[in-house]
């Protein structure tokens, strides 16, 4: 029972452009979504954050837009960088879950040049 | 300031051998949490420490495995007998807050079985 899904697991586009990569959870006490980056051979790197009291947050050329009435989250990375080839986790926990996180399975990115 | 370290960071052992994974956490961090990540798919959550106590530990898959947090600081995750399906990366990570706080983690231990 999958819980958080990452439907896509691989994504390519060009450096400069926009890298779009979506996610998709089903348990409604989720409040709390993050994305990790990481590197192979390395843990995962926290990168956003987004509570489920707000639909947006943006951090440089990283932004977390959340769709509670869809259970839909997805994280933008306007411009895309070469260095930002990696593969990319969804990630969610609950009040009163002891910020333990469930997991998607990933999403590859590959920023070309 | 030092992150979250985890030794080995490689371990091949045969099934049936035991092994004893490391996790010291980012100093001050009460919680610490263990993960697993098997053949490349989502990354599972094992246990949950905060300080020495065991404050969840539903995702633990059997007793064969046993986790440590002896005195509130670093902890170890102990697998005996291991078997072929254990195969896979281990991490830990830490937080300072139980609750809406990102976790940090450690590069992970990966073990292979034989």
């Amino acid at each position: 029972d999958q819980q958080v899904k990452q439907n896509s697991p691989s994504l390519s586009v060009q450096e400069g452009r926009i890298s779009i990569l979506n996610c998709d959870y089903t348990n409604s006490m989720f409040d709390y979504f993050l994305w990790y980056k990481k590197y192979p051979a390395e843990g995962p790197t926290f990168l956003i954050s987004i509570s489920s009291i707000k639909d947006k947050n943006e951090d440089g050329r990283f932004t977390v837009f959340l769709n509670k009435s869809a259970k839909h989250l997805s994280l933008h990375i306007v411009p895309s960088q070469p260095g930002d080839s990696a593969v990319y986790f969804c990630a969610a926990s609950f009040t009163g879950g002891g910020n333990k996180l469930t997991f998607g399975t990933g999403t590859q990115l590959k920023v070309e040049l | 300031e030092a992150g979250v370290t985890q030794f080995p960071s490689h371990s091949v052992i045969e099934k049936g051998q035991t092994v004893t994974l490391r996790c010291d956490p980012i100093s001050g961090h009460d919680n610490l949490y263990w993960y697993r990540r098997v053949m490349g798919k989502e990354i599972k959550f094992l246990l949950h420490f905060v300080k020495e106590s065991k404050q969840d530990e539903s995702g633990m898959p059997n007793n064969r495995f046993l986790a440590e947090r002896t005195g509130g600081t670093y902890s170890t995750l102990k697998v005996q007998p291991a078997e072929l399906e254990d195969s896979g990366v281990y991490f830990c990570a830490s937080s300072q807050r139980m609750t809406g706080s990102e976790a940090f983690f450690g590069q992970g231990t990966r073990l292979t079985v034989v």
